[in-house]
């Protein structure tokens, strides 16, 4: 398939380590984020969301975190694993709008 | 369907053309995204319809390119006299509340490369 992004931030972990990758969103204002997986050739995959009034979310191995002080977000997986491999985006909306507005990814690759 | 689907998977236009993307999104889905992906790149918004209404088309580039879902359910994404800078790959997704601040589900995409 296609390559999503030639030039991204790669982040490289062993199988079987936890993940963290990071986003500084723009917007002081929003209120809503949500990160996406996009493996090469398809479309991203909801991962896992979280509204302002929350610091911290956990799903299934995957926990996000939101610092509004200073408009960083953080998605860590637990145990990577192979399948896991692929670009990582963040999104952020404000005010129930319209748009998503994505942050630039990250490329994580798994070592076997 | 399972879910978002878009047609054609690929599609090679020539300078000068036009073409037509098509989304069928997820049955009964109110809210339907166009969204414009470059190599390398986050995706970029381009257009939202809630039902049958376009309520923003901010982020569409230029008046070459149109956005109709006339029936509610599927969109069509046209772009008039292609340029190369149009090249790049188009995701449609859809998510049942109105907004973009809830859980959106995207298509595979379409890769529009103009020659």
């Amino acid at each position: 398939g296609e390559s999503v992004g030639l030039h991204l931030p790669t982040l490289s972990v062993q199988e079987g380590d936890n993940s963290i990758i990071n986003c500084a969103y723009s917007n002081s204002a929003s209120d809503y984020f949500i990160w996406y997986k996009q493996e090469s050739g398809k479309g991203p995959q909801f991962i896992i969301d979280i509204r302002s009034n929350m610091d911290k979310r956990q799903g299934q191995r995957v926990t996000v975190l939101l610092n509004k002080t200073v408009k960083h977000l953080s998605l860590q997986i637990a145990a990577t694993q192979p399948g896991d491999s692929a670009v990582y985006f963040c999104a952020e909306n404000w005010n129930a709008g319209n748009m998503l507005t994505f942050g630039g990814g990250t490329r994580l690759m798994v070592k076997p | 369907g399972a879910g978002v689907s878009q047609s054609p998977r690929y599609k090679v236009a020539k300078r000068g053309q036009d073409v037509a993307l098509r989304c069928d999104p997820i049955s009964g889905h109110v809210s339907l995204f166009w969204y414009q992906q470059a190599l390398g790149q986050g995706p970029e918004f381009l257009t939202y319809f809630q039902n049958e209404a376009q309520l923003d088309k901010s982020g569409l580039p230029s008046d070459r390119f149109f956005a109709e879902r006339p029936e509610g359910s599927v969109s069509t994404l046209k772009i008039q006299r292609t340029q190369q800078e149009d090249s790049a790959v188009y995701l449609c997704a859809s998510s049942q509340r109105q907004g973009a601040n809830t859980e959106a589900f995207f298509g595979q995409g379409t890769r529009l490369t103009v020659v």
